[in-house]
């Protein structure tokens, strides 16, 4: 069965500092790869998405990028973190029709 | 540009009851897919059920079924018989098979259901 990880669970990190949230699929090969930002009292904004290795699209731009070193792998990161970075971050992946959500990453930007 | 508009920000019932939550949204396409997710506490967010919109029939899973309403981009979950475990946020979403993977969802705000003892 497929399963998706992503860590960490929670992150507190200083205005300014670099921000790298990592995200793996295991049991599938060559997924849709997202990443999503949940704000408070807002529902999910989709970030960014990947079709393949190295195949990065964003969908709002912001002070992050992501980037795809693996099949299976999804990376989040930021040279240089803001306030209003802080938010609830999920990977998903899909291949047909439904997402899959991993566990989430709290970031709080202080 | 798609749009999901989720007009509960909060609800709350006793347990055993039916409650129905809302969702109305609003696009230029006519192939597309809607989904209700849910969020409990954990964060972790779970598919509940799902419609394809060339499907007439309204999708059921269980305790949970669906009013889908084309024609007035309407598309209301369902619980029955809800029990303490229900609790947590509810998503509404929607999704165009762009392909490509360009085909991210696009989620409504949320209702907080809460199920009461």
């Amino acid at each position: 069965s497929q399963t998706i990880h992503q860590w960490p669970a929670t992150l507190v990190q200083p205005v300014g500092s670099p921000l790298s949230l990592e995200c793996t699929v295991e049991g599938t090969s060559n997924p849709n790869l997202y990443w999503y930002r949940q704000a408070a009292g807002r529902g999910l904004q989709l970030l960014f998405y990947s079709v393949g290795i190295g195949q990065i699209s964003s969908e709002v731009p912001q002070n992050l990028s992501a980037s795809r070193p693996q099949d299976r792998q999804f990376i989040l990161s930021s040279k240089k973190l803001l306030l209003s970075d802080s938010g609830f971050y999920l990977c998903a992946w899909s291949k047909t029709l439904e997402a899959f959500f991993g566990q989430g990453t709290r970031l709080t930007v202080v | 540009a798609q749009t999901v508009t989720q007009s509960q920000p909060e609800m709350s019932v006793q347990e055993a009851e039916t409650v129905t939550l809302s969702c109305t949204y609003d696009t230029s396409e006519n192939n597309y897919y809607l989904f209700w997710y849910k969020q409990p506490p954990s964060r972790q967010m779970i598919l509940v059920i799902r419609q394809e919109a060339y499907k007439q029939q309204n999708a059921t899973e269980n305790r949970f079924s669906v009013n889908f309403q084309k024609a007035a981009k309407s598309f209301s979950l369902k619980i029955s018989d809800s029990q303490l475990g229900d609790t947590a946020m509810y998503f509404c979403a929607f999704k165009v098979p762009l392909g490509g993977g360009a085909d991210g969802l696009t989620f409504g705000k949320g209702t907080h259901l809460i199920i009461q003892p």
